[in-house]
């Protein structure tokens, strides 16, 4: 079956702008969460949504958001770019939970902020 | 407060030489542990989880891990390593209790040399 899939792969921003990234999980699985990678911060989790709910979330500001929607592919929301915000974002989408469930990541979006 | 660590930010080894990545937890409770593997411009890969059970855990590419609960360790070991193992390791940890968290390691680059 097909995996999770991120849109878009690259993309390049000016501080203040923002930007939407997409996640399509796995089909069937319920449980979509992002997580933000830089080199010195590692993985650092962002939030998880499961069936349109948000489960769970880190220590982010509210400039970062993200929703779900019934056919449970995901967005995140990051308003009021900074240039630390530049990094990889990846999604894992689970079938029973990002605590206790095998995740499964797509290729993520690296987002470069001018 | 809980935190997984991984004490090697780079771990060289010869190819077909033994590996171990280490990883060490601080996780109240009975801890679930998982590995994964990032290739370069890749997303992460699941590669092995303890939950309950067997300390030895086998899985995915030869890779195994031992959960050592009075040394509060998880790590990565591989009989024989090949170059083609060469990549980004993390290890997260979490508990039932845990606001359904995994917390991630920063990484442990592992380089297989010919």
């Amino acid at each position: 079956k097909a995996g999770v899939t991120q849109t878009p792969r690259y993309l390049i921003k000016t501080r203040g702008q923002q930007v939407t990234l997409s996640c399509s999980p796995i089909s069937g699985h319920r449980s979509v969460s992002w997580y933000q990678q830089t080199p010195g911060q590692g993985l650092q989790f962002l939030f998880e949504y499961f069936s349109e709910t948000q489960r769970n979330k880190g220590n982010f500001p509210g400039r970062f958001s993200g929703r779900q929607f019934s056919n449970s592919r995901s967005e995140m929301n990051v308003s009021t770019l900074e240039l630390g915000d530049s990094a990889l974002y990846l999604c894992a989408s689970s079938s029973t939970g990002s605590d206790t469930g095998e995740l499964f990541f797509g290729e993520g979006s690296r987002l470069t902020v001018l | 407060a809980q935190s997984v660590a991984q004490p090697e930010d780079q771990v060289n080894v010869a190819e077909g030489n033994p590996l171990t990545v280490k990883c060490t937890y601080s996780v109240s409770g009975n801890p679930y542990l998982f590995w994964y593997v990032q290739y370069p411009n890749r997303g992460l890969q699941f590669l092995l989880k303890y939950i309950t059970g067997d300390n030895l855990v086998k899985g995915s590419y030869g890779f195994e891990a031992e959960f050592n609960k009075s040394q509060t360790s998880f790590h990565l070991k591989k009989p024989s390593a090949l170059v083609s193992d060469s990549a980004l390791y993390f290890c997260a940890g979490g508990n039932a209790g845990n606001n359904r968290k995994l917390i991630w390691g920063l990484g442990t680059s592992l380089a297989v040399n010919p």
